[in-house]
Order: structure tokens, then sequence, then C-alpha cells
């Protein structure tokens, strides 16, 4: 168990709709990192926040959109979803000390199926 | 910008035996972290075990240890006593502070099956 917490687990929906994931780090980790996992694209950097502020972006569409909350929980947004958004979505949680390299734990995941 | 390349897409041994995966990586950074992360058929992602690039002895975690040759840029991984919960798809990833902000960039993973 790395200590991330990823709800839900499964996520199945249609296209056109609007869905939230949600992640919770490790205690005293202060950076959520969201990826994606695709067949065809495999492991895809999204977004990073950094203690409540958005620090990188990655490959991330306009139709999805992020935020970290003040207690930490970081949400990910995917809306007008589309058949091609149907993929793995991994949060992961790191330190991030002083702008140097991070070691990033991740949680199990949120399979997401748009039908 | 940073790549990561894994050449074996696909390996196999038996149990007990030694098994060695490839990475090769590209960087300008002098500060930096390499990882091998394991993804079992539950698709949990699983920290294996990290390097530090400015510590020139090799890393270590019970049956897992790395060879790293900064100056060829290759981190390969090697398993010994391999055992059937090995089996899974193999990452390397690359992490750097700086202006990548410490985001991981992935290899296209290696495919290990541990034999009977």
């Amino acid at each position: 168990d790395s200590g991330v917490t990823q709800t839900p687990k499964h996520l199945i929906t249609a296209t056109g709709q609007r869905v939230t994931l949600r992640c919770s780090p490790r205690s005293g980790d202060l950076s959520v990192y969201w990826y994606q996992q695709s067949l065809d694209q495999g492991l895809q950097f999204l977004i990073q926040y950094y203690n409540g502020e958005e620090r990188a972006k990655g490959n991330i569409l306009e139709r999805f959109s992020a935020q970290q909350f003040p207690d930490l929980h970081s949400e990910l947004n995917l809306s007008s979803l589309e058949l091609g958004d149907s993929a793995l979505y991994f949060c992961a949680s790191g330190t991030t000390l002083a702008g140097g390299p991070d070691t990033q734990y991740f949680g199990p995941g949120t399979r997401l199926t748009v039908l | 910008a940073q790549t990561v390349t894994q050449s074996q897409p696909e390996m196999s041994v038996q149990e007990a035996e030694t098994v060695t995966l490839s990475c090769t990586y590209d960087t300008s950074e002098n500060n930096y972290y390499l990882f091998w992360y394991k993804q079992p058929p539950s698709r949990q992602m699983i920290l294996v075990i990290r390097q530090e690039a400015y510590k020139q002895q090799n890393a270590t975690e019970n049956r897992f240890s790395v060879n790293f040759q900064k100056a060829a840029k290759s981190f390969s991984l090697k398993i010994s006593d391999s055992q059937l919960g090995d089996t899974a798809m193999y990452f390397c990833a690359f992490n750097a502070g700086g202006t990548s902000y410490g985001k991981l960039t992935f290899g296209q993973g290696t495919i290990l099956t541990v034999h009977p």
C-alpha cells in the first residue's frame, strides 16, 4: 500500500458526460501528479500541483482540469468525454523539496470507460 | 527534453533464475533520479527501486539491483532469484527537478514473464 488513495476505482460513463476523479496524497506529501495510461500512448504526465498551486502542465487537454484543495487532496475533472478518453488515470504524490527531483508513489488508479 | 528507452518489449525467465532489463535515457540535467516501477496484472504502479544520479554506488533492494552507468546513460535492473510474483510490466522512469518540475518520463515498458 503506497498510502495514496484514489476514488472511484472504476467509472463507466457515456460520451459527452463529465466526471470527477479524486486523489488523496500520502501524509506529508505536498505534490500531486496526474498521469494517464492508455494502450497506445503509454504513461503520460498530465498536470502537477504543489501545495495548492498548479506547478506544471503536460499533455492535458483543455477539456480536462484539476485542482488541489487546502487539505491537499486533488480532483481531476474530465468533461465532454470522448471514446478516446477511456484510460487508466493515476494520481501520484511526492515531497518535491526545493525544486529537485521527486520520488513519486502511485495510487491504485481509476479505470475510466467511456461508452 | 528527456527521453527514456526500453528496447526489450518482452522478456521471460525461469523461476529462481536471474534476469536483467535494460534502459537507456537522454538528458542534459545533472541532478536527477532514475526509477524502476513494476505494474502487475492488477495495474497498480509499484516503486521497485530508485537511483540518485549523484550517487556512484548502485542501488539495491533485496533481490532487485541496478547497474547505473552515468556516462553511458544506461540504467538496467537485475532481478535475482526470480519469483512468479515478479511477472509484470516493468517501467524505467526518469525524474529531474528544474524546468521539468519533477514529472516522471517513462519508457515504453518491458513485459516480464516468470515461468515455473
